[in-house]
């Protein structure tokens, strides 16, 4: 049972436009939600997070945001850069439990 | 921030044989470790959660006899894949934690191909 779902493998976004990333869950328990990025042949880095009790998180061009009632959360990217050509990976995590990934979602900015 | 290093990046081995792969916490002392496969197009799976100075604890499916954790130091931890199979072949990652279950740091992790 995927408990976090990435429902889209790719997406493609032109340079300058905004990037939209979405990811589901379906563990009610979850209270905190990170995205990682990752480029080939390297491990995951972390790159934004948010607990349950905020609805936004803002990180220079990244932001996430999180419905709560809706189980599900996006990461948007704005102004997609091509060095952001990665693959996004969606988690969560309830209090002293393990993240849990979803499938990831590869990002293609084109020049 | 923080660097994780794993090794090797890929190895390729015969079925039957075992290989070994380390994950080391280079610049800070990491208490819990984290084991992860990642088949093509999937996410990744976690396979095992490894203290310092304990027994792994593995999730439900992982075989505790076919891969081997051991983690002597609050830098080190390896994974030893014994009698390795073709359907052992993954790409294997591993991540490590200062303290907390988020903001985990990971290794670039191991391609295996066993033939």
């Amino acid at each position: 049972d995927q408990q976090v779902k990435q429902n889209s493998p790719s997406l493609s976004v032109q340079e300058g436009r905004i990037s939209i990333l979405n990811c589901d869950y379906t563990n009610s328990m979850f209270d905190y939600f990170l995205w990682y990025k990752k480029y080939p042949a390297e491990g995951p880095t972390f790159l934004i997070s948010i607990s349950s009790i905020k609805d936004k998180n803002e990180d220079g061009r990244f932001t996430v945001f999180l419905n709560k009632s809706a189980k599900h959360l996006s990461l948007h990217i704005v102004p997609s850069q091509p060095g952001d050509s990665a693959v996004y990976f969606c988690a969560a995590a309830s209090a002293n439990s393990k993240l849990t990934f979803g499938k990831g979602i590869t990002l293609s900015v084109r020049p | 921030g923080a660097v994780v290093s794993q090794h090797p990046s890929w190895v390729i081995c015969k079925s039957g044989t075992s290989v070994k792969i380390e994950c080391r916490s280079l610049d800070f002392q990491a208490t819990t470790m984290f084991w992860y496969r990642q088949f093509p197009k999937q996410s990744l799976m976690l396979m095992a959660t490894s203290n310092e100075g304990s027994k792994a604890t593995y999730e439900q499916g992982v075989e505790k006899d076919k891969f081997l954790i051991n983690h002597a130091s609050l830098t080190l931890s390896t994974l030893t894949v014994t009698s390795a199979h073709p359907e052992d072949s993954s790409f294997y990652i591993c991540s490590a934690s200062d303290g907390g279950n988020e903001k985990l740091f990971f290794g670039s992790g191991t391609q295996l191909s066993v033939l």
